[in-house]
């Protein structure tokens, strides 16, 4: 079967550093997606792991490691704009298949 | 910049009638997905579509759902009977896959929001 992990709810300040944990169990593995969705919008592609390590953009980063079924999203100098829902998202199967995880809602105030 | 399109925006139908969301996806890409979102929940996929045929579908995507790409750019997802449980909102998506490349990358439209009375 599948599983996601990730925290429902986090809270942050404008300026401060936050890291959203994912941790899944899935068959197939290609790799590890993560999305950014505001309230009534669609998801939108942050970043995509294929291999253990950071991959940055910008003031977000994000970290895969394989042997430990784990991954992270790093958002840095938070900014109001940044209170939306985040999902991380395995890639697997034959057929470039995403699952949602269930997502984290980040709130940042000022 | 390339972006998938969907219509409706918005559409309100009574239960059992049938419903048909399209979408257009980003023309060179290989690999189209619907998911929806129920109001204040997670994305949930319903199926994949890759050379003209479903290559993955859920749960969820039961009897009365069927996808279509008629005409080469078109991709249909129909509700034959609804039910007021299909209430949410319709995510359609396309990857790129050219290459054989997997980038995570998925295109989402702007969503069909059905509602079902």
């Amino acid at each position: 079967g599948q599983s996601l992990e990730q925290p429902s709810e986090v809270t942050a300040v404008e300026g401060a550093i936050v890291q959203i944990n994912c941790t899944y169990q899935t068959s197939g593995f290609y790799g590890l997606s993560w999305y950014q969705q505001h309230d009534g919008g669609a998801p939108t592609f942050l970043s995509y792991n294929a291999l253990d390590g950071l991959e940055e953009t910008g003031r977000f980063s994000s970290f895969l490691s394989r042997s430990d079924s784990y991954g992270y999203l790093l958002l840095q100098e938070l900014q109001m704009k940044d209170s939306a829902s985040y999902f991380c998202a395995p890639l697997s199967g034959g057929y470039n298949k995403l699952i949602f995880g269930a997502g984290t809602r980040l709130a940042v105030h000022p | 910049e390339p972006e998938v399109t969907q219509t409706p925006s918005h559409q309100v139908t009574q239960m059992g009638q049938e419903v048909i969301l399209r979408c257009v996806p980003i023309s060179n890409h290989l690999y189209f997905y619907w998911y929806r979102q129920i109001l204040g929940q997670k994305v949930e996929f319903l199926v994949s579509f890759y050379n003209n045929e479903i290559s993955e579908k859920s749960e969820i995507f039961d009897d009365q759902f069927s996808v279509e790409r008629p005409d080469g750019s078109n991709f249909t997802l129909k509700i034959r009977s609804t039910k007021l449980e299909d209430s949410a909102m319709y995510f359609c998506a396309s990857m790129s896959g050219l290459g054989g490349a997997n980038t995570g990358e998925l295109f989402f439209g702007e969503g069909s929001r059905l509602t079902v009375l």
